[in-house]
């Protein structure tokens, strides 16, 4: 069946260092994949996109990467700020079929950075 | 901008009756999609709508149902609330079709409680 793995539900790290979530999924040929960041009491806010012939993608202290081989996408926060705590969720979509239409999300990571 | 909105923010139902929700996308934007996130199942796509047309459905039962009208709001009906329908209720906006490739706008949802 299609399963989507965050690598762990909470990581926790000192400011200052790089924070690396995982996203690993089995029996999805995603076409595109996502990560966003979550609030408590808030509605998701989009990070980043990647598509699956891109390897890498960067958006300030952000990095993704995508590697459809090893079915699996690292999401990097370097120089983290206790302010970047928040849960970090990632989702697919697969190609064909009626488009691009459905999102499927991981279960999310929750990120608490130290001061 | 004004962002998504979303009312009525909290509502408190009972089994067997119906509910209806509303969203406002940002101005502009076309493209409207809702999401059902418990801690249970996390964040699941129910539907997109897009010019007034349902584009893409999740897999929920038929008693999910919704609507967009000609200004792109957009309303979510729940008929016959189970227990298990007690979730909060996001929905996202993009100015395109197509909720893979393009970045979802979420509101703050509704947090819907059945009794």
């Amino acid at each position: 069946s299609q399963k989507i793995e965050q690598n762990s539900e909470a990581l926790n790290i000192q400011e200052g260092k790089t924070a690396t979530l995982t996203c690993n999924y089995t029996n999805y040929s995603p076409a595109y994949l996502q990560w966003y960041r979550q609030d408590p009491g808030r509605g998701p806010v989009f990070l980043l996109l990647i598509r699956e012939n891109e390897k890498e993608k960067r958006k300030e202290r952000l990095k993704v990467t995508f590697d459809t081989t090893l079915k699996q996408s690292l999401f990097h926060i370097t120089a983290s700020q206790p302010a970047d705590s928040a849960t970090y969720l990632c989702a697919l979509a697969v190609a064909g079929g009626t488009s691009y239409g459905k999102l499927t999300f991981g279960q999310g990571t929750i990120l608490t950075v130290h001061p | 901008k004004a962002g998504v909105t979303q009312t009525p923010r909290y509502l408190i139902k009972t089994r067997g009756q119906q509910v209806t929700l509303s969203c406002s996308p940002i101005s502009g934007h076309r493209s409207v999609s809702w999401y059902q996130q418990t801690p249970g199942q996390g964040l699941q796509f129910l539907f997109e709508y897009f010019s007034e047309t349902q584009r893409n459905k999740g897999n929920f039962p038929g008693r999910f149902s919704g609507r967009q009208f000609s200004n792109s709001r957009s309303e979510m009906n729940v008929s016959t609330l189970e227990l298990g329908d007690s979730a909060l209720y996001l929905c996202a906006s993009s100015s395109s079709l197509g909720v893979a490739q393009s970045e979802q706008f979420f509101g703050p949802g509704t947090r819907l409680t059945v009794l």
